[in-house]
């Protein structure tokens, strides 16, 4: 069985600061990695995704994630965050070939101080 | 476009009372999955649909919920004999069937609250 650790529950950062989020998995199979947030009183959103390719995948907004095969990580870092950035962060996986289904890790709240 | 809605947006029931959960999935979409978030946690799969039948129900809890897309659009999650430890926040998600990943949109959720 598959399974995604968030390290972090928490993630107090002043703005215009760096942000780190960490994300590890354990799967036998290959995965696809994602990062999804939920902004305070909205749905979750796709922030990024690696489905294969160059292991460096880029949001719109800044964020950035590196897949690393070896250490099974996925973290996630932007290099100044915004106050508009403080909502919660969730890393998943879903298996290759073996249906759709999204595996989440227990979330990060990132809180952007001013 | 219109996303994936759900109703209600909040229901508060009481243990051993029956709910009905609807999802209202994204024109066209042939996959819907349901989720479940409890408090300080992340979601936790329950089940998906392929069109009107179930492809993968591994992540219902128990036989006390039920899910059901009889005409492959609009899911109702039914949950009998409601217990306190239902209580989360139940999202819906749907995407298009067209290869081996296919991105899923998620619905703002039915916050189901046992007392």
């Amino acid at each position: 069985a598959q399974s995604v650790t968030q390290l972090d529950s928490q993630v107090p950062v002043f703005e215009e600061a760096p942000v780190e989020l960490r994300c590890n998995y354990s799967s036998s199979v290959s995965v696809y990695l994602f990062w999804y947030v939920q902004y305070p009183n909205q749905g979750l959103q796709l922030l990024l995704k690696y489905l294969s390719g160059s292991t460096l995948v880029e949001s719109i907004n800044g964020f950035e994630a590196e897949f690393n095969k070896s250490q099974t990580s996925f973290h996630l870092r932007k290099p100044s965050v915004h106050i508009s950035d403080t909502a919660e962060y969730f890393c998943a996986v879903i298996l290759k070939a073996a249906g759709n289904k999204l595996t989440f890790g227990g979330g990060t709240r990132v809180l952007v101080k001013p | 476009g219109a996303g994936v809605s759900q109703t209600p947006s909040n229901k508060v029931t009481e243990k051993g009372k029956y709910v009905e959960l609807r999802c209202d999935p994204i024109s066209g979409h042939t996959a819907l999955y349901w989720y479940r978030q409890s408090l300080g946690q992340g979601p936790e799969f329950l089940i998906y649909f392929q069109g009107t039948g179930a492809a993968d129900d591994s992540g219902l809890p128990n036989d006390r919920f039920f899910a059901v897309r009889p005409e492959g659009s609009v899911s109702t999650l039914k949950i009998q004999r409601t217990e306190r430890g239902d209580s989360a926040v139940y999202l819906c998600a749907s995407s298009p069937d067209r290869g081996e990943y296919n991105e899923q949109f998620f619905g703002p959720g039915t916050r189901l609250t046992v007392l």
